[in-house]
């Protein structure tokens, strides 16, 4: 079964600062998806990145961007020059790309940025 | 312009009573999700169905039925409603194929309270 971890219950970062969030995931698939979700205090679940397993390019949306380690099954995510916006829980989640596997998601890591 | 809505946004109830929690997206997705939030454990699956003929149980379906009345439509009910059912509840829609296959689009969420 896969699973995934996020190892960083609670995390804080200065306004402008840079941060970067840890997820570590096992599955013995070699073609997936990962993903990282924002859940800000309005509750409602929002897209941030996605990397398909097969780029070795790591994926890049503004100031977020991802560190994908494949062999390490690892997939961080990087803020850049953090914003009190950024405040938010955020969901790592993984799925297969056999298209009949929903995605697994980790508990969370709360993000507070901080003025 | 939201394209997955939730029906109702809040609810409160009262043990044993049933609740149907009702899902609709603009998408034309053909998969869709439903997923219970509780603090700290992050996202877990309900029930899940890839097409209006589908329908799987996800990791906590007990408790729980489901119904895909149209492509559009997915809803949750609580036959005899429990104070642990007491959650945040999303609705979410995936398509397969496609620059985004697999990506999950969440709605706005339920708030449900079981007294």
């Amino acid at each position: 079964a896969q699973t995934v971890t996020q190892s960083q219950p609670e995390m804080s970062v200065q306004e402008a600062e840079t941060v970067t969030l840890s997820c570590t995931y096992d599955t013995s698939e070699n073609n997936y998806y990962l993903f990282w979700y924002k859940q800000p205090p309005s509750r409602q679940m929002i897209l941030v990145i996605r990397q398909e397993a097969y780029k070795q390019q790591n994926a890049t949306e503004n100031r977020f961007s991802v560190n994908f380690q494949k062999a390490a099954k690892s997939f961080s995510l990087k803020i850049s020059d953090s914003q009190l916006g950024d405040t938010a829980m955020y969901f790592c989640a993984f799925t297969t790309n056999s298209g009949n596997t929903p995605l697994v998601f980790g508990k969370g890591t709360r993000l507070s940025v901080i003025a | 312009d939201a394209d997955v809505t939730q029906t109702p946004r809040n609810r409160i109830t009262k043990t044993g009573k049933r609740i149907m929690l009702e899902c609709s997206q603009t998408k034309g997705h053909d998969r869709m999700y439903w997923y219970r939030q509780d603090p700290g454990l992050g996202l877990r699956l309900i029930y899940y169905s890839f097409d209006v003929k589908d329908i799987n149980k996800g990791e906590i379906s007990d408790g729980y039925s489901v119904s895909r009345q149209a492509q559009a439509k997915f809803s949750l009910s609580l036959e005899s409603a429990i104070p642990n059912q007491t959650a945040l509840y999303f609705c979410a829609t995936s398509d397969l194929g496609g620059l985004n296959t697999d990506t999950q689009y969440f709605g706005p969420g339920t708030r449900l309270t079981v007294l």
